[in-house]
């Protein structure tokens, strides 16, 4: 029962190095979503795909990109890392709309910059 | 205006008591809603689903308000291994979108 896998679990990159988070789910779940979360600010949704084929914006997608690549795997990239991004991301999975179920999560990436 | 908003707490109870947490949500087209708990530099993990009528899951009961826009958790006889932090989340009115609130904190003390 892997739920959702995030990979790497930890980084540690210098400013303007790129790199990408890889997410895969075996739950057949339809929605993957990208989150950030920093110390008292909560979780805050970078983007998200909805489906297959589709992404959109949240609420802080500056400096970021994703790519669905099929319904199991949603990546996340930072092509030019700033110090703003050091955060947790989680990834995480639900079923698509309607269906009223709630979302699952990866164990998380703890991405340091300096 | 936030689309969740939570008391961040902390919230410092004795072992065997009863707390409550509330929850308001800005949307009233809000379709789905749940708590989550999450640990000192853990995943979020669901805690339990909310349904209209309100429901328990042994020391949990989640309550939902939709006149007044909120959700409630009260947990009974609190154990040591309660203490973590609780999110409030409401899913959006297409189903797309999951708003989170910033998180209540709950130590449970010996």
């Amino acid at each position: 029962n892997a739920g959702v896998t995030q990979t790497p679990k930890f980084q540690v990159l210098k400013t303007g190095q790129s790199m990408t988070l890889q997410c895969a789910q075996d739950m057949n779940h339809n929605s993957m979503y990208w989150y950030r979360q920093d110390p008292g600010m909560g979780l805050r949704l970078i983007y998200y795909s909805a489906s297959e084929g589709t992404t959109d914006k949240g609420e802080v997608p500056n400096g970021y990109n994703v790519s669905r690549l099929n319904k199991r795997e949603f990546s996340l990239r930072l092509e030019s890392a700033a110090p703003s991004q050091t955060s947790v991301y989680f990834c995480a999975s639900s079923e698509y709309g309607g269906s009223n179920q709630p979302q699952h999560f990866g164990d998380g990436t703890r991405l340091s910059i300096l | 205006r936030k689309e969740v908003e939570q008391d961040p707490g902390p919230f410092n109870v004795p072992e065997g008591a009863t707390v409550a947490f509330n929850c308001t949500y800005s949307n009233s087209a809000s379709q789905s809603f749940f708590w989550y708990r999450q640990d000192c530099r853990k995943e979020p993990k669901l805690l339990m689903s909310v349904y209209s009528s309100g429901n328990e899951d042994g020391r949990f009961t989640a309550q939902l308000n939709r006149a007044s826009q909120y959700i409630s958790l009260l947990i009974r006889d609190s154990k040591l291994s309660d203490s973590a932090t609780y999110l409030c989340v409401v899913n959006s009115y297409n189903f797309n979108k999951f708003y989170f609130g910033s998180g209540t904190k709950l130590n449970v003390k010996p």
